[in-house]
């Protein structure tokens, strides 16, 4: 049964401040990894994709693969209480999704 | 674009009744996933189709679950009969790639109640 664990949290983060969001997976097969952001009832948006070991940047949100370590990062630099939302891991093309982390950034 | 669209956006319904939801993904797009999503579970895989052809519906729950994909622009799903344990959001997501990578671009989802 492939696997990926996520803290459901919440993470509580003072406005400004680094947030880090962390994901572990089973399958050492593994290629392409995703986070996904899902506020309260709604559909969940993709935010980073990445698929080789390093970090990747896209403005305040910094991915990190570890594939030896097997386990896959995001952190959200400048907190803004907008990115306040549920914030889910995905493996594989099919997507096999961790039950997702609940982000609150408080002013 | 106007996106993944779902029908309907709300379902209440009896137990033992039919359920029929409907998914139009992206206009383009070769692959077509459902999902359920329920606070116990989290976001479940149900059934992925690529080029309408079903390839994974080992996360279909039991035989009351069925889905179609009769072209590509259309799919369904169905629960007949209904429990209410079926409760949840159900998602429909399109992706571009044909192998089932890729970024996927998820519908608004139809919540079910089953009574």
């Amino acid at each position: 049964q492939k696997e990926v664990e996520q803290n459901s949290g919440p993470l509580s983060v003072p406005e400004g401040a680094i947030a880090s969001l962390n994901c572990t997976y089973s399958d050492r097969g593994s290629q392409s990894f995703f986070w996904y952001r899902q506020y309260s009832g709604k559909s969940p948006e993709l935010i980073m994709s990445i698929y080789s070991n390093g970090d990747k940047e896209d403005g305040r949100f910094t991915a990190q693969l570890n594939k030896a370590s097997q386990y896959v990062s995001l952190l959200i630099r400048d907190s803004q209480p907008s990115d306040s939302a549920t914030y889910l891991c995905a493996v594989n093309g099919e997507l096999i999704f961790g039950t997702g982390t609940r982000l609150q950034v408080f002013p | 674009d106007a996106g993944v669209i779902q029908s309907p956006r709300h379902e209440v319904t009896e137990m033992g009744q039919e359920v029929t939801l409907r998914c139009k993904p992206i206009s383009g797009h070769n692959s077509l996933f459902w999902y359920r999503q329920t606070m116990m579970r989290g976001l479940e895989l149900l059934i992925y189709f690529n080029n309408n052809v079903p390839i994974d519906d080992s996360g279909m729950p039991e035989d009351r679950f069925s889905a179609k994909m009769p072209n590509a622009s259309f799919s369904t799903l169905k629960i007949q009969p209904s429990e209410p344990r079926d409760s949840a959001v159900y998602f429909c997501a399109s992706s571009f790639r044909a192998d089932g990578g890729g970024t996927q671009y998820f519908g608004p989802g139809t919540r079910l109640l089953v009574l």
